[in-house]
C-alpha cells in the first residue's frame, strides 16, 4: 500500500512569518510531487509541482524535495490570513504515471 | 476556460435510492478522474478514464459504484443503491496527457448526503 503521510495540523502561524510543512511517501520510484491547496468548502488547487532534488520556488511559496529520505515539504514565506488552508500532498505513483496518491493535508491557520 | 463542471453541487438522498454524479471535462483534456473526499479517508482516486476509456478502476469501492465516460465531454459517477457511508465530496479533475502539463484540474465537486 503506497501512503503519503502528513502532519494534519493545524500548523498555527503568525502573519509574516515562514509556515513549514511537510509530507513524507513511501513509493521509493516515485519522481513526481505536487502541493494542492485546498480552501474549506472548495475543490484541491496546484500550486506547486517538483520533479527533482533540491529546491523550486514560485514567489512566496519553495517546494523542497529529497528523494533518498522520500521527504517533500513546502515554505510559505511572509504567510498572510488568506494563505490558511488545507495544504495536500501528493505523489505520483511510479510506474502508471496516471494516479496521484495524496496525503490527508494539513490544516494551516494564519493568525494576525 | 470553463473549467471541470460538475452537477449537482449537492444532493442529499435515501438510502437505497440511485444517485447519479455528473461530469464534464476541460476541452481537450484525454483524462478524467474521480475522486471522492472524506474525514476519515481524505481524497482516495475512485477510477481514472483516458480518451474515454476506464483505464483504472482499481478505487472503486464495491459494485454499487460504476462510471461512465460515453463521449470527451461527459462522464457519470452511478451509486446504487446509495448508502449513508457513501456520504463525501466527490470531485472530477481532468488534464492534459503526454503532450500537456499533466497539471490536474478539479471540478467544485458533488457533495452527497444519504440519510
Amino acid at each position: 500500500q503506497k501512503e503519503v503521510e502528513q502532519n494534519s495540523g493545524p500548523l498555527s502561524v503568525p502573519e509574516g512569518a515562514i509556515a513549514s510543512l511537510n509530507c513524507t511517501y513511501s513509493d521509493r520510484g516515485s519522481q513526481s510531487f505536487f502541493w494542492y491547496r485546498q480552501y474549506s468548502g472548495k475543490s484541491p488547487e496546484l500550486i506547486m509541482s517538483i520533479y527533482s532534488n533540491g529546491d523550486k520556488e514560485d514567489g512566496r511559496f519553495t517546494a523542497q524535495l529529497n528523494k533518498a529520505s522520500q521527504y517533500v515539504s513546502l515554505l510559505i514565506r511572509d504567510s498572510q490570513p488568506s494563505d490558511s488552508a488545507t495544504y495536500l500532498c501528493a505523489v505520483r505513483e511510479s510506474g502508471g504515471y496516471n494516479k496521484l496518491i495524496f496525503g490527508a493535508g494539513t490544516r494551516l491557520a494564519v493568525h494576525p | 476556460d470553463a473549467g471541470v463542471i460538475q452537477s449537482p453541487r449537492h444532493e442529499v438522498t435515501e438510502m437505497g435510492q440511485e444517485v447519479t454524479l455528473r461530469c464534464k471535462p476541460i476541452s481537450g483534456h484525454d483524462y478524467l478522474f474521480w475522486y471522492r473526499q472524506t474525514m476519515m479517508r481524505g481524497l482516495e482516486l475512485l477510477i481514472y478514464f483516458n480518451n474515454n476509456v476506464p483505464i483504472d478502476d482499481s478505487g472503486m469501492p464495491e459494485d454499487r459504484f460504476s462510471a461512465k465516460m460515453p463521449n470527451a465531454s461527459f462522464s457519470t459517477l452511478k451509486i446504487q443503491p446509495s448508502e449513508p457511508r457513501d456520504s463525501a465530496v466527490y470531485f472530477c479533475a481532468s488534464r492534459l496527457g503526454a503532450t500537456g502539463s499533466r497539471t490536474q484540474y478539479f471540478g467544485p465537486g458533488t457533495r452527497l448526503t444519504v440519510l
